[in-house]
């Protein structure tokens, strides 16, 4: 089955600092990666998704993230935070060309400090 | 980009009541729509797929007589939480999924509704 690891639940940054929001994911073959970004009273907006190709895939907002097949990772990156950053990000994982079966990680809540 | 509405954003109600919730893609068509539950400090929990114009496809251990699915039209998808119980209260998202042809498909999500039951 599978399954999706966000290991930090709430992460706090300085504004202007570099980001690394970890996702550790189980599957038995090459998925679906995807990162979505939560903020109240909005839904969950794509932040940029995986499907094969280059590891490293750009995002909107300036985010970026790199699909480590060894690590069974793919770790949400930006390198200079924002205050409008403060949001609720969510890792997600699913077979290919199957939305319906995506898995979403537990989130992890990122604080941006002045 | 498109966009997912959801209404009402927030519905209190009794115990024993039903609550309807409407989701729908208001710059695209939509076949297929998706019902999520999400509850505090936890991931998004997909509860069934909706299928315009077909029964809905629900997940194990998602009572369908309870949670009731309607995707009467290619925008519009409609979950009724029939004799609502306070352990129904939750955090419902709908999402609708837009085709565009392999990896450009994509699948936005509504605002959600905060269901609470007395």
């Amino acid at each position: 089955a599978q399954s999706v690891t966000q290991p930090d639940i709430h992460i706090t940054v300085s504004e202007g600092a570099s980001l690394e929001l970890r996702c550790n994911y189980s599957y038995g073959a090459t998925p679906y990666l995807f990162w979505y970004v939560q903020s109240p009273g909005q839904g969950l907006q794509l932040l940029l998704k995986y499907f094969s190709g280059d590891t490293l895939v750009q995002g909107i907002k300036g985010f970026e993230a790199e699909f480590k097949r060894s690590q069974s990772s793919f770790n949400l990156r930006k390198p200079s935070v924002h205050w409008s950053d403060a949001a609720e990000y969510f890792c997600a994982v699913g077979p290919p060309g199957g939305y319906q079966k995506v898995t979403f990680g537990t989130g992890t809540k990122l604080q941006v400090i002045p | 980009g498109a966009v997912v509405s959801q209404h009402p954003s927030r519905v209190i109600c009794k115990s024993g009541t039903s609550v309807k919730i409407e989701c729908r893609s208001l710059d695209f068509q939509a076949t297929t729509m998706f019902w999520y539950r999400q509850f505090p400090k936890q991931s998004l929990m997909l509860m069934a797929t909706s299928n315009e114009g077909s029964k809905a496809t629900y997940e194990q251990g998602v009572e369908k007589d309870k949670f009731l699915i309607n995707h009467a039209s290619l925008t519009l998808s409609t979950l009724t939480v029939t004799s609502a119980h306070p352990e129904d209260s939750s955090f419902y998202i709908c999402s609708a999924f837009q085709i565009s042809g392999g990896s450009t498909d994509t699948q936005y999500f509504g605002p959600g509704t905060r269901l609470t039951v007395l």
